[in-house]
């Protein structure tokens, strides 16, 4: 069975500074995708960033990376110069299936 | 603009009586799917599908029913056989069930 785990339920970063959000997934396939996802309290939900598994390269998109460590089944997010709009719950996702984590919730200090 | 819709933002009803929730892309995207978020918890798949008249359970499908008789259009309904359906439901689209996810705004359902 495929499981997303994201240990972390509520992390806290000072405006400007780097956070990073774990990610760990369990699955017997070698072809997936992962994705993490912000869910502003409007609650809309919104793509940040996708990994193909056959990449070895690690995605990026701004402020936002990820650490793919497909041995390890691991997927962090790493948010670099934080701002107060980053805060939001963030869900980490599994492709083949369709698979959410619980969800952790970001909040960002000024 | 291309998006997807979701209407109503908030429904209210009485235990005993079917809802539906309308889910609406034109972003020409094959597949689409229902999601139920429940506090503090991440995404549960409903029901999703890959083209039309043609839909797949996922893993809490018990309690609701969906139809694609169009491509743009992907309605849930939630019957009075789901034990505890006030929840917060999204709908969302992709090219296909490889690629990332498009949301809608949700509906937020409550059963009383």
């Amino acid at each position: 069975a495929q499981t997303v785990t994201q240990s972390q339920p509520e992390m806290s970063v000072q405006e400007a500074e780097t956070v990073t959000l774990s990610c760990t997934y369990d699955t017997s396939e070698s072809d997936y995708y992962l994705f993490w996802y912000k869910q502003p309290p409007s609650r809309q939900m919104i793509l940040v960033i996708r990994q193909e598994a056959y990449k070895q390269q690690n995605a990026t998109e701004n402020r936002f990376s990820v650490n793919f460590q497909k041995a390890a089944k691991s997927f962090s997010l790493k948010i670099s110069d934080s701002q107060l709009g980053d805060a939001a719950m963030y869900f980490c996702a599994y492709r083949s299936k369709f698979y959410f984590g619980s969800g952790t919730k970001l909040n960002v200090k000024p | 603009d291309g998006g997807i819709t979701q209407s109503p933002k908030y429904l209210f009803r009485k235990e005993g009586q079917n809802v539906t929730l309308s889910c609406e892309q034109n972003l020409n995207h094959d597949a689409m799917y229902w999601y139920r978020q429940d506090p503090g918890q991440g995404l549960r798949l409903i029901y999703y599908s890959q083209i039309v008249n043609d839909f797949q359970k996922g893993d809490i499908a018990e309690g609701y029913s969906v139809s694609r008789e169009k491509k743009e259009s992907f309605p849930l309904t939630v019957t009075s056989a789901q034990k505890n359906p006030t929840a917060f439901y999204l709908c969302a689209s992709s090219i296909n069930r490889n690629y990332e996810q498009y949301f809608g705004p949700g509906t937020r359902l409550t059963v009383t």
